[in-house]
């Protein structure tokens, strides 16, 4: 199956900083998504995202389905981007391969 | 959009005591069904799938078992628990078309002790 790869293992950072996060997949996909895990446990969707570029606020990602890589990208941090983000990918079958996640904290 | 309820968001249980964990999903038919184990030190296990009633597809084989007798419900069970069952479960749908990604429950975080 497809191996997926985080990078880095973990980040800290100051409130207001920008940060990349970045999804190395083995093979190609059909699916790549985003998630963020907040302190509660909860997995929150950000972005599905097999190829191209997205927004949302603070927040953008990129899949270069081609190099087999995805970047997420937060700008401006806050606290409350704290947290663990995850990136899910899937290729022939339906079942996605979790990375091990970048584990977040900012500092106010 | 499809929701997903999952409960109880928290549960302590003695060892060898019996389990049971629902998900339920609104907002969709005929969902893949999926539930995860999250240990400490956060990697993402999968344990079960299923593509349709009836239909349970296991992943890791250890002390439990998954149904789903209806079409938007998914029941994690263990007939006797043990010490390592301890972790964060998750439930999660997809789309069958799986244009749309993956959305997961809010958990329940198990603790045997």
């Amino acid at each position: 199956g497809i191996q997926v790869e985080q990078s880095p293992p973990d980040l800290i950072l100051q409130e207001g900083a920008n940060s990349t996060l970045r999804c190395n997949f083995s093979d190609s996909v059909n699916n790549l998504q985003w998630f963020h895990q907040n302190p509660w446990g909860q997995l929150i969707n950000l972005f599905y995202i097999p190829s191209g570029t997205k927004q949302n606020g603070r927040l953008s990602a990129t899949t270069v389905a081609t190099e087999r890589y995805s970047l997420l990208y937060i700008s401006s941090s806050q606290t409350t981007d704290s947290g663990v983000y995850f990136c899910a990918a899937s290729g022939g079958s339906y079942i996605p391969t979790f990375g091990r996640g970048t584990s977040l904290i900012v500092h106010p | 959009s499809q929701t997903i309820h999952q409960w109880p968001a928290t549960l302590v249980q003695p060892v060898g005591s019996p389990l049971s964990l629902e998900c339920t999903v609104e907002g969709t038919s005929n969902p893949n069904l999926y539930w995860y184990r999250q240990a400490a030190g956060r990697g993402l296990q999968l344990l079960f799938y299923s593509v349709g009633i009836g239909q349970i597809s296991s992943e890791v084989p250890q002390n439990l078992s998954a149904s789903r007798p209806q079409d938007r419900q998914f029941i994690l069970s263990s007939k006797k628990l043990l010490l390592s069952d301890s972790g964060f479960y998750l439930c999660a749908c997809s789309w069958k078309g799986g244009s749309y990604g993956y959305t997961f429950g809010s958990g329940t975080r198990l603790t045997v002790v």
